[in-house]
């Protein structure tokens, strides 16, 4: 059964600073991976989709990263924000044709003015 | 921009009584998705709809549970009976493709007292 795990589970961090979520999974048999941005008590906001035959995606300051092979994803987020305050969280796509979501816990980010 | 839209926002009811959480997918989307998360939990997935019929489910998805996309717009789901542990914030999701982005509602929160 496929475990998404996302380290660490939370950040605090001063405005400006470049920062880096991890996510790993335990099958590397997957289809795609998709980060979403989860504010307090809100939906799924999508940041990026990367594609199984892809090995980065970027929108903007965001730049997401994978390796099939290691069971790992990046997320880097550049020059970061206070209005980046949120949880972010991996999920990969499984089962039957990559039909389903499997979540990581999410990384709670905090950034500081 | 295009969205996911669910109703109602936040739904308080009796266990044992039936409830119908509805979803308004995106338009062109062909493929619709409930998920749900427990306060606290990862985000876990519960049916996955296209071509009017049930293409994967989830352990969590029992006979308490049903879909249904009664027109060409609304995409419901109900659960017969509710018990204390159905509460939880409901996410719906729909996307255009099997290798496409998913896009998440804001949610609809149930409470079963």
């Amino acid at each position: 059964k496929q475990e998404v795990t996302q380290i660490p589970a939370a950040l605090s961090v001063p405005e400006g600073e470049n920062l880096v979520l991890n996510c790993s999974f335990t099958d590397s048999a997957i289809y795609n991976l998709q980060w979403f941005r989860q504010d307090p008590g809100k939906g799924l906001t999508s940041l990026l989709l990367i594609q199984s035959s892809q090995r980065e995606q970027t929108s903007g300051r965001l730049n997401a990263s994978l390796d099939k092979s290691s069971g790992r994803s990046t997320l880097y987020i550049a020059a970061s924000q206070p209005g980046d305050s949120a949880t972010y969280l991996c999920a990969v796509y499984v089962g039957n044709a990559g039909n389903m979501l499997t979540f990581g816990g999410g990384t709670r980010l905090m950034v500081k003015p | 921009e295009p969205e996911v839209t669910q109703t109602p926002s936040h739904q308080v009811t009796q266990m044992g009584q039936e409830v119908i959480l509805r979803c308004v997918p995106i338009s062109n989307h062909l493929y619709f998705y409930w998920y749900r998360q427990i306060l606290g939990q990862k985000v876990e997935f519960l049916v996955s709809f296209y071509n009017n019929e049930i293409s994967e489910k989830s352990e969590i998805f029992d006979d308490q549970f049903s879909v249904e996309r009664p027109d060409g717009s609304n995409f419901t789901l109900k659960i017969r009976s509710t018990k204390l542990e159905d509460s939880a914030m409901y996410f719906c999701a729909s996307r255009t493709g099997g290798n496409t982005e998913a896009f998440f509602g804001q949610g609809t929160r149930l409470t079963v007292v």
